[in-house]
């Protein structure tokens, strides 16, 4: 059974770069879609953005040109940056995965990582 | 652009059947997706590509569409079932994956 566990600071700071890593453990990352999903204290699910194993990503129209994924398949961990933070970035981030012969869907999910922006 | 609508709220007796619905604002045929979110824990896959239910998943959860509206619904529902729901489509117009609003499901 795949697990994944998100990490990085819980605090950052406006205009700052956040940077969040998520470790895939009991399983292949080299296979699938690994998205960024996150949600806004009492609200709902956004998603971020994917990256496929082999290095090709899309990301959210709403957050394009701010954010950045990237795979390290020898290290079985794929990462978030998201720049020119402010407070409407403060969320939960939640890594997830979206097999690769049905990508439609998140059959597993990281338990998330809460990110405070603020100074 | 697409865009997904969830009742708020919900509530059930105990035993009873919950049904929460999923419409969307354009044409049909997108596959929709269903999460459970309890407080404080990450989203669980209850139901995908419409109405399989992933392996754990008790049969008491269902999924069907109809039209331009997709149902997830509980039966004989239990205190545990106490949870936000999210229903998700990919759209393909946008290569984006959207989320519904969610719906609180209280037991009563």
């Amino acid at each position: 059974q795949v697990q994944l566990q998100e990490s990085g600071p819980g605090l950052v700071k406006p205009s700052e770069t956040l940077s969040l890593t998520c470790n895939v453990s009991g399983g292949s990352i080299s296979s699938d879609f690994w998205s960024w999903i996150r949600q806004s204290p009492g609200k709902g699910l956004e998603w971020i953005g994917y990256i496929f194993y082999s290095g090709s990503t899309h990301y959210n129209p709403s957050l394009a040109g701010r954010v950045a994924i990237s795979v390290d398949t020898s290290r079985t961990q794929f990462s978030l940056h998201l720049s020119f933070l402010t407070p409407a970035d403060t969320a939960v981030y939640y890594c997830a995965r979206s097999p690769q012969r049905d990508f439609l869907y998140f059959d597993n999910w990281g338990r998330g990582t809460l990110v405070t922006v603020s100074s | 652009s697409y865009v997904l609508t969830q009742p708020p709220s919900v509530s059930v007796a105990p035993g009873q059947t919950a049904s929460i619905t999923c419409g969307g604002n354009n044409s049909g045929g997108k596959s929709v997706h269903w999460y459970q979110q309890k407080p404080g824990q990450a989203p669980v896959l209850v139901v995908y590509d419409e109405s399989d239910r992933p392996s754990g998943i008790p049969e008491r959860f269902s999924g069907s569409h109809s039209g331009h509206t997709a149902t997830l619904t509980i039966s004989r529902v239990e205190a545990g079932d106490e949870a936000d729901y999210y229903c998700q489509v990919w759209d393909s117009r946008t290569n984006n994956y959207l989320f519904g609003p969610g719906t609180q499901v209280t037991v009563l």
